[in-house]
């Protein structure tokens, strides 16, 4: 059974920081994984998606990178800004027949001015 | 944005009713993806709709039913709701199963 996992699940840095984010997962046999970014009450944001065969994804100050083999990924974030303020879910699609995201809980992210 | 809509956007229903939820996939999807998402929680998936068949179920009870269209937009149907139904429902489309997904802003519904 697939299980993902974030840690922490709670961060507070001061703003300019740059700072990591971690997810791992139990079974390597997936198709891709993908970081989300979710503001209070709201959707889901999608960030970076990394196929399986792929080792790091970047956008702008995000950079996210993708250990199968360990079953681990990371997401940097550089210069960490208070508009960054928000939970960090990440998600992998496994391998088989029944192709849904499995989740982690998130890790929850304040950057204070 | 990501083009994916959903409706209503929040919603209060009394304990044995039943709800529909709506969902407009982003232009070229064939797959819409439904999660529950409690308080806290990471998302817990409902089911998955590909061309209008459904292509897994997650660990709801049947009374979680759902319908993709031939323009691949779905609903979400719940009947005899109860009170751990309230949560927030996501809707995700992406171009095939395994592609990136993206969401809706989410449908809040709260039954009392």
């Amino acid at each position: 059974k697939q299980e993902v996992t974030q840690i922490p699940a709670a961060l507070s840095v001061p703003e300019g920081e740059n700072l990591v984010l971690n997810c791992s997962f139990t079974d390597s046999a997936i198709y891709n994984l993908q970081w989300f970014r979710q503001d209070p009450g709201k959707g889901l944001t999608s960030l970076l998606l990394i196929q399986s065969s792929q080792r790091e994804q970047t956008s702008g100050r995000l950079n996210a990178s993708l250990d199968k083999s360990s079953g681990r990924s990371t997401l940097y974030i550089a210069a960490s800004q208070p508009g960054d303020s928000a939970t960090y879910l990440c998600a992998v699609i496994r391998r088989g027949n029944n192709r849904k995201l499995i989740w982690g809980l998130g890790t929850s992210l304040a950057v204070n001015p | 944005e990501t083009g994916v809509t959903q409706s209503p956007t929040h919603l209060i229903k009394t304990r044995g009713q039943q709800v529909t939820l709506r969902c407009s996939s982003q232009s070229g999807h064939n797959t819409v993806s439904w999660y529950q998402q409690a308080l806290g929680q990471g998302p817990q998936f409902i089911f998955q709709y590909y061309r209008e068949e459904e292509n897994g179920r997650g660990n709801f009870p049947p009374r979680f039913s759902g319908l993709q269209f031939p323009n691949y937009s779905s609903e979400l149907n719940v009947n005899a709701l109860e009170l751990d139904d309230s949560a927030l429902y996501l809707c995700a489309s992406s171009l095939a199963q395994v592609t990136e997904a993206f969401f809706g802003q989410g449908t809040r519904l709260t039954v009392v």
